[in-house]
C-alpha cells in the first residue's frame, strides 16, 4: 500500500534543544496530521493541516503543510523530558481515503 | 470523562485459539477503526465501521473479524488463521467518520503469542 517517508526514524536530544522531523510521499495529499504516541499509550493528535502552505502551531509545536502538498514537517522548540515518545505524520489522500502513515520518529532525552 | 477503553492491555494467545479485544466508546461517535502496530512501523487499518452493523476491511483484515451491534462498541476477534499476531492492537474512534483524520484513540491491547 501508500507509504509515507518519516525521517529520522529516532532522535536523541538533549533538554532544551530544537527537534525538527518531517514526512514525505510520492502522493499529493490534501490533510496532513501529527500525532504523539506516549509508551503504552495511543497516539494523541497535536496538529492538523489542510491549506498548502499552512503552518499552525500548538504551543512549542509547530508544523507546516508542504507547498507540494507532497510533505510536511515538524518544529519542536526548547525541548522538555516530557517530549519523549514517538511522533507519527498521517496522511489523507481525499475525503473518501482512510489515513496513511509514517513509521514513527522516536525522541528520546540524552541522560 | 468521554473517551475509548480497551481490554484488556495484556492478553496472551495461545495456538489455535481465537481471542477478542474490547474497545468500548462514550464519546458519542459513529465511526470506529481497529489498527495494528509493530514495533517500527506506521499503523495499519484493520477494519473500520461507520454505522451500527456495518463494517468494512482495511488493508489487512485477514485473520480478523469484528461485530458492530452497538454504537459504543467493536470488538475485535484475532482468529486462528492469523498466524502472527503479536502487536499492539489500537482501537479508535471519529466524529467525522468513516474516513475522519481527527482519530481518539484507546490505550491499546498488547496481544503475544505463547
Amino acid at each position: 500500500g501508500q507509504q509515507l517517508n518519516q525521517s529520522p526514524q529516532s532522535m536523541f536530544i538533549q533538554e532544551g534543544e530544537d527537534v525538527s522531523m518531517n514526512c514525505t510521499s510520492s502522493s499529493i495529499f490534501n490533510t496532513w496530521l501529527w500525532y504523539k504516541q506516549d509508551p503504552g499509550e495511543g497516539p494523541v493528535l497535536l496538529i492538523a493541516l489542510y491549506k498548502a502552505g499552512e503552518l499552525t502551531s500548538n504551543g512549542r509545536l509547530t508544523a507546516q503543510f508542504g507547498i507540494t502538498r507532497k510533505d510536511s514537517f515538524l518544529n519542536i522548540s526548547a525541548s522538555i523530558p516530557s517530549d519523549v515518545g514517538i511522533y507519527f505524520c498521517a496522511g489523507q489522500l481525499g475525503s473518501n481515503y482512510q489515513l496513511i502513515w509514517g513509521a514513527g520518529t522516536k525522541l528520546i532525552i540524552k541522560p | 470523562d468521554g473517551g475509548i477503553t480497551q481490554s484488556p492491555k495484556y492478553l496472551f494467545r495461545k495456538e489455535g485459539q481465537n481471542v477478542t479485544l474490547s474497545c468500548e466508546q462514550n464519546l458519542n461517535h459513529d465511526a470506529m477503526y481497529w489498527y495494528r502496530q509493530d514495533p517500527g512501523q506506521g499503523l495499519r487499518l484493520i477494519y473500520y465501521s461507520q454505522i451500527v452493523n456495518d463494517f468494512q476491511k482495511g488493508d489487512i483484515a485477514e485473520g480478523y473479524s469484528v461485530s458492530r451491534e452497538k454504537k459504543e462498541s467493536f470488538p475485535l476477534t484475532v482468529t486462528s488463521a492469523q498466524k502472527n499476531p503479536t502487536a499492539f492492537y489500537l482501537c479508535a474512534s471519529s466524529i467525522d467518520g468513516p474516513t475522519g483524520e481527527k482519530l481518539f484513540f484507546g490505550s491499546g491491547t498488547q496481544l503475544s503469542v505463547l
